[in-house]
């Protein structure tokens, strides 16, 4: 099993819509969590912190089921400039070195 | 404000050959990471430094190493290269925190083949 899972899609998704990732994380311990946005051949960028209670910032979402060790990602509203990978990211905690998944490829369609 | 730099962008060397890849952290931090990513794959964790040394490594032959210096720069080495190295190399650099869950910030990436 895969530390940390994610639904490779493609989603194809008309501009406007909603669009909710799920990734689950097989490390109990895992105390850090994150979601990066990738462009096709850039550098993975800080998307949102995922917290304990949840937390939004702007058209996203991000929650953290801990019971069922998996983070979700939603994004509302969804523009053209949305389409890109979504990667997941767990840790220990602190600034230890993350854990990521294969990605989630979202295409938002005019 | 400086993000995350690396050097060189691009490089390509042949099997057998050795590489050194370069990383300058964010300002004002002071750990750096390196991961390398394949084509189609997420980024995989190579090793952590802070304060000098190699704080974490995850699942890496001993032909990958690291450096770190006192300015917090850090330098990856890999030796006897194989055709499977070819890759996106990343660094990371973040601000170590016992107290609280820091993100990491990537810099644009070495990529590198493998001839």
């Amino acid at each position: 099993r895969k530390e940390v899972e994610q639904d490779p899609g493609p989603f194809n998704v008309p501009e406007g819509a909603t669009v909710a990732f799920n990734c689950t994380y097989s490390n109990s311990a895992s105390q850090s969590f994150f979601w990066y946005r990738q462009d096709c051949r850039k550098e993975p960028k800080l998307l949102m912190s995922v917290y304990s209670s949840g937390n939004e910032d702007g058209r996203f979402t991000a929650q953290l089921n801990r019971a069922s060790q998996y983070i979700s990602l939603l994004i509302r509203d969804s523009k053209l400039s949305d389409s890109a990978t979504y990667l997941c990211a767990c840790g220990g905690g602190g600034a230890d070195g993350l854990t990521f998944g294969k990605g989630t490829h979202l295409i938002i369609q005019p | 404000d400086a993000g995350v730099t690396q050097s060189p962008t691009h490089l390509i060397k042949t099997r057998g050959q050795q590489v050194t890849l370069r990383c300058s952290p964010k300002s004002g931090h002071d750990t750096v990471s390196w991961y390398q990513q394949a084509l189609g794959q997420g980024p995989q964790f190579i090793f952590q430094y802070y304060e000098e040394e190699e704080r974490q490594r995850g699942n890496f032959p001993d032909r990958f190493s690291g450096h770190q210096f006192p300015n917090y720069s850090s330098e990856l080495n890999v030796n006897a290269l194989l055709l499977g190295d070819s890759a996106l190399y990343l660094c990371a650099s973040s601000l170590l925190s016992e107290h609280s869950n820091q993100p990491q910030h990537f810099g644009d990436g070495t990529r590198l083949s493998i001839l």
